[in-house]
């Protein structure tokens, strides 16, 4: 089975911080890495997709990065909504699982 | 504007079924394929299954093969989850997700969900 994980798990962060999270996946998935954003009690938002192309209407201080096992997502200069919980999930095999999640919150 | 409505979910008891259905609007539905994502409370998300816009080909979960199966209705632009066998562990929220494209499970708009407990 393939397993993603995430770091860190938590983080805590200031407006206008950049803020990086991992993602690893214990096989190799080409770039297919997407993330996702979950502000509390709301459905997930795509953000990026095949590891760094920004979703339509996404703002640009977001941006994907990685290949192979290791995927990053940066965000640059954190706004207040962007306090919330972050995914990673492959879609290089049929079982499209999602990481465990980051959770951003703040300092 | 594209629209996700979930609908279905409800209490169950240990080893009954649940029909799930999610009415699609504002998008070709039979270009696009569409998944099923949970989320236990307090718990990370889940994905659950996926069909491709054509529905010829799905894709479970190790932990819901066998027990759950998804379907679509072109015709009315309806995907449907029966799940059956049902245990606690099976206790979500249950997402409906349209496809960035006809294949695969990069989902792009989710419904707001609907909740499934099931409980002894």
């Amino acid at each position: 089975d393939i397993q993603m994980t995430q770091s860190p798990s938590s983080l805590s962060a200031s407006v206008g911080d950049i803020v990086t999270i991992t993602c690893r996946a214990s096989q190799y998935m080409s770039t297919y890495v997407n993330w996702y954003r979950q502000k509390p009690g709301k459905a997930p938002e795509l953000l990026v997709y095949s590891g760094s192309s920004l979703q339509s209407g996404v703002p640009s201080r977001f941006s994907g990065s990685g290949s192979g096992t290791e995927f990053s997502l940066t965000i640059n200069s954190l706004q207040p909504e962007d306090f919330a919980t972050y995914y990673c999930q492959q879609s290089y095999t049929t079982q499209f699982t999602f990481g465990p999640g980051t959770k951003v919150d703040i300092k | 504007e594209v629209q996700l409505l979930e609908s279905g979910g409800g209490l169950v008891q240990t080893g009954g079924s649940l029909r799930l259905s999610c009415a699609a609007s504002g998008f070709t539905f039979t270009n696009c394929a569409m998944t099923w994502v949970r989320q236990a409370p307090g718990k990370g998300l889940e994905w659950v299954s996926t069909i491709v816009g054509s529905g010829g080909t799905t894709y479970y979960a190790d932990s819901v093969k066998g027990r759950f199966t998804i379907s679509r209705d072109n015709s009315k632009t309806t995907l449907n989850l029966l799940m059956s066998s049902l245990r606690a562990e099976d206790t979500a929220l249950y997402y409906c997700a349209k496809g960035r494209g006809e294949f695969g499970a990069t989902v792009d708009v989710w419904g707001r969900g609907t909740t499934v407990t099931v409980s002894s």
